[in-house]
């Protein structure tokens, strides 16, 4: 098993263009999280998905978009980038409905706007 | 007050040393406690996971929850350079969120 995979590793984005970033989980898990973090903030729920088709927002949910058509993919957009949006951004996934409460994660989208 | 607090040091210690990293909690709810370990630019790894009170051990490492002061611990025994990285608590309250410390910087000096 992959786990969780996210593409792209790095990226360097201008002030107001758009990009996906992309996670993938081959652990059949429901639960799927976008979190971002900032050096000594921890980690901050961007939006979450309980499952294929539903989605809903998190702590820090505004300049981003999601959508969930499959139960292995969990897209995250950004609209017009903002300086405010260079982090690291991390996807992972859980299985809270069958007890695992416990998340796994990938291995991050490093992203700088400028 | 924040759900979950965690000392963010940075801790530094000596190879060898027995290591204790601590979050404090503030809802009685929660039930599942996990530690965390990411190390510099990778994405973190479950380390510990923990239902209600007591320990758990798992080789040089030791969890220990104490639900009558919401209080959770990690303890590395014998620590190695290898054990280097920042260390997150996290809690779950009974929805499909998890809580997350904000994560402690571990150093281990050869």
């Amino acid at each position: 098993n992959a786990g969780v995979t996210q593409t792209p590793k790095f990226r360097i984005l201008k002030i107001g263009q758009s990009m996906t970033l992309q996670c993938t989980q081959d652990m059949n898990h429901n639960y799927m999280y976008w979190y971002r973090q900032d050096p000594g903030m921890g980690l901050k729920l961007i939006y979450y998905s309980v499952g294929a088709g539903i989605t809903d927002k998190g702590e820090v949910p505004n300049g981003y978009n999601v959508s969930r058509s499959t139960t292995e993919d969990f897209p995250l957009r950004l609209e017009l980038a903002a300086p405010s949006q260079t982090s690291v951004y991390f996807c992972a996934s859980s299985s809270p409905d069958r007890g695992s409460y416990e998340q796994y994660f990938g291995p991050g989208t490093r992203l700088t706007v400028t | 007050q924040k759900e979950v607090e965690q000392d963010p040091g940075p801790l530094s210690v000596p190879e060898g040393a027995i290591v204790s990293l601590n979050c404090t909690y503030s809802n009685s709810a929660f039930q599942y406690f996990m530690w965390y370990r990411q190390y510099s630019r990778k994405g973190p790894e479950l380390l510990m996971y923990t239902y209600s009170s007591g320990n758990k051990e798992d080789g040089r490492f030791t969890a220990q929850v104490d639900k009558s002061s919401k209080y959770i611990s990690l303890f590395i025994r014998d620590s190695q350079p290898s054990d280097s990285a920042t260390y997150l608590c996290a809690t779950q309250g009974g929805s499909e969120k998890l809580v997350f410390g904000k994560g402690t910087k571990l150093t281990v000096n050869p």
